[in-house]
Formats: structure tokens, sequence, C-alpha cells
């Protein structure tokens, strides 16, 4: 049974510090999803990790993969308040005909405070 | 936003009760997914679907029961609603890019009560 743990579950941070959240998962998948959602909102894709070394970034966040250690990275840079989210990880394994059933972490409650 | 809409948004029933959530989309995608999100679990999988009349059950499939009788529609069935089952319920959809990964787009959610 796959398993994705992310760490921390909550982080309360000050704007301009840098941070990392870990997503861990237990079987060997080479894809890897980063989502962000608000409260009482939506999941947003932010980044799809598909290979081994595999880098992303969008403004201030990068994402990266090593499917050898089984872990993802999300990692935040001077943050600011607009960052503020609850951040998922989700890696797919395959159903039926090509359909991918995403398991997701926990979720990271990211809080920056002014 | 992808063309997803969830009806309804909200609802409040009570125990033993049946309900329906629809998922509706405009994109043609043949890929459609119903996933539970309950604080400190994340999101978790339902039923999917991978074809018109094509479901299959996900990790936590008891007591729910699932449709797609058009390509645009997705059903969720409780057919005996019970309080675990109170939680925020999420549709998604997917395309399958040359079947390799399937990124996959969420629609509004609907808040789901059991009295």
């Amino acid at each position: 049974e796959l398993k994705v743990e992310q760490n921390p579950l909550f982080l309360s941070m000050q704007e301009g510090k840098n941070y990392t959240i870990y997503c861990n998962y237990s079987t060997t998948s080479d894809r890897l999803y980063w989502y962000r959602q608000d409260p009482g909102k939506s999941l947003e894709s932010l980044f799809v990790l598909l290979s081994n070394g595999a880098v992303k970034q969008e403004g201030r966040l990068m994402a990266s993969l090593d499917t050898k250690a089984r872990l993802s990275t999300l990692h935040i840079t001077a943050a600011v308040h607009d960052l503020s989210a609850t951040y998922f990880c989700a890696v797919d394994i395959f159903g039926i005909q090509g359909a991918q059933k995403l398991v997701f972490g926990q979720g990271t409650r990211l809080t920056i405070n002014p | 936003d992808a063309g997803i809409t969830q009806s309804p948004r909200h609802k409040v029933t009570e125990t033993g009760t049946p309900v329906t959530l629809r998922c509706h989309q405009t994109e043609n995608h043949r890929y459609m997914y119903w996933y539970r999100q309950d604080p400190g679990h994340g999101l978790r999988l339902i039923h999917y679907s991978y074809g018109v009349k094509d479901t299959d059950k996900g990790e936590v499939s008891d007591g729910y029961s699932v449709s797609r009788s058009k390509t645009e529609d997705f059903l969720l069935t409780l057919e005996s609603a019970t309080s675990s089952q109170t939680s925020v319920y999420f549709c998604a959809i997917s395309e399958g890019i040359g079947g390799f990964y399937n990124e996959q787009f969420f629609g509004p959610g609907t808040r789901l009560t059991v009295l």
C-alpha cells in the first residue's frame, strides 16, 4: 500500500525567511504532484514532477524530486504572506486503462506572518 | 479554471437518507474521480471512472456508489448516509496526455454534513 507523508504538518514562519516542506512516499513512482489549497477553496495544481532529478520553479516556490530516496521537497524562498495556504503532495498509481489514482499526503498548513 | 462544476455545493442531511452528488465537466476529459477530504487525511480516492459506464473502486469506497451515463457527468451516491461520511467531496478530471501522466484538475467541492 502506497503511503505519502508530509512534514511538517504545520509551519508558521516570518516573511522573508526560507523553508522546506518534505514529502516522503513508500513505493517506487516517477510522478509526483504538488497542489495548493486556500481555506474553503479547491486545489490548484502547482507542479508536476515526472522523473528523477526533476526540478520546477515558479516564483518563490521550487519543487524537486529524488525518486531513489522517494522524496520530494517544496522550497519556499523569501516567503511572503500571499503564500499562506495548505500544500499537498500526491503520488499517482496506475488504475484501469490509464487512469491514475492520486495518493495524497496529509497536507502542510503554512502560515506566513508579517 | 477547468470547466468543472459540482452540485450541490453545500448539503445537510440526516443519517439514513440517500444523497447524490453531481460532477459536471465541459472539457470532454476521459477520466473522472471522486475524493473526500478530511482533516489529517489529505484527500482520499473514493471511486473513479475511465469512460462512460466504466468505473472502479478507490481507497475508501465502502458506503458509496457511482455512475457515469455520459462523458460529462459523474454521480456519487451515498445510499444511506452516516455521520462518518460528513466531509468535503471533490471531483477531479484528467485527460491522459500520451498515456504517461494525468494532471488532475479539481472542482470547487461539496460540503456534506450528515446529522
